[in-house]
């Protein structure tokens, strides 16, 4: 079956450095969706990345989807205190008979703590 | 408000005792989803569903069953929970189908001793 794999576990940044987490799928994706969850939260949207090689930015964040639509990035440009968390990737798989929006693969997720 | 809710919130059981989590949303969203997460593993869905008695698998559906009677709600149901289930549970829902924003639960934590 689909994995998705997400690297790396863990970040630990001084408040100004960048972070970036990335994610790889075993298979094409159709589209693949971003979530921060805060500590004792719950999975909040951030964004979803439909082409291939789409560049998509919130304020300090960089999204991108590989041009073969496995893999993808999320970047924090001069990571604040009120990034810290769990950031997760969700890939939807590419069908040829038409894809099934259907199920949802998540990575493993990165925990990002930011020291002030 | 536009949410999706959960109950309980948290719950301590033992093996064998039948449980359901309930899952509501008031958003006339049709797709809903169950995952659970553990440590290391992220979120992993058990069961999804596309619209009233649509339902479906997803990685991890063995010992749960779930039901979509109602367009608002996806109950998840334990029929014989066990210590390996214990796990934070989380529903989601969407406009229609996966490919689009999904709105999270406040989650479940559920202990199975």
């Amino acid at each position: 079956g689909q994995q998705v794999m997400q690297i790396p576990q863990y970040q630990h940044v001084q408040e100004g450095e960048d972070f970036t987490t990335y994610c790889n799928s075993s298979t094409t994706l159709s589209n693949i969706q971003w979530y921060k969850q805060r500590p004792g939260g719950h999975p909040v949207f951030l964004i979803q990345l439909v082409k291939s090689g789409e560049v998509k930015k919130q304020k300090r964040l960089t999204f991108q989807f590989g041009e073969a639509k496995k893999n993808s990035s999320l970047h924090i440009t001069a990571t604040q205190t009120t990034d810290v968390g769990t950031y997760f990737c969700a890939g939807i798989p590419w069908s040829a008979g038409g894809t099934s929006y259907g199920k949802l693969t998540f990575g493993q997720g990165t925990i990002l703590t930011v020291h002030p | 408000e536009a949410q999706v809710t959960q109950n309980p919130r948290y719950l301590i059981t033992v093996t064998g005792k039948k449980l359901t989590v309930t899952c509501s949303q008031n958003m006339n969203h049709e797709y809903m989803s169950w995952y659970r997460q553990d440590p290391g593993l992220g979120l992993r869905q058990i069961y999804y569903s596309m619209n009233v008695e649509v339902t479906d698998k997803g990685d991890v559906p063995e010992g749960y069953k779930v039901s979509r009677k109602e367009k608002r709600n996806f109950p998840l149901i334990l029929e014989s929970p066990s210590p390996n289930q214990t796990s934070l549970y989380f529903c989601a829902s969407s406009l229609s189908t996966g490919g689009y924003e999904q709105y999270f639960g406040p989650g479940t934590r559920l202990t199975v001793t």
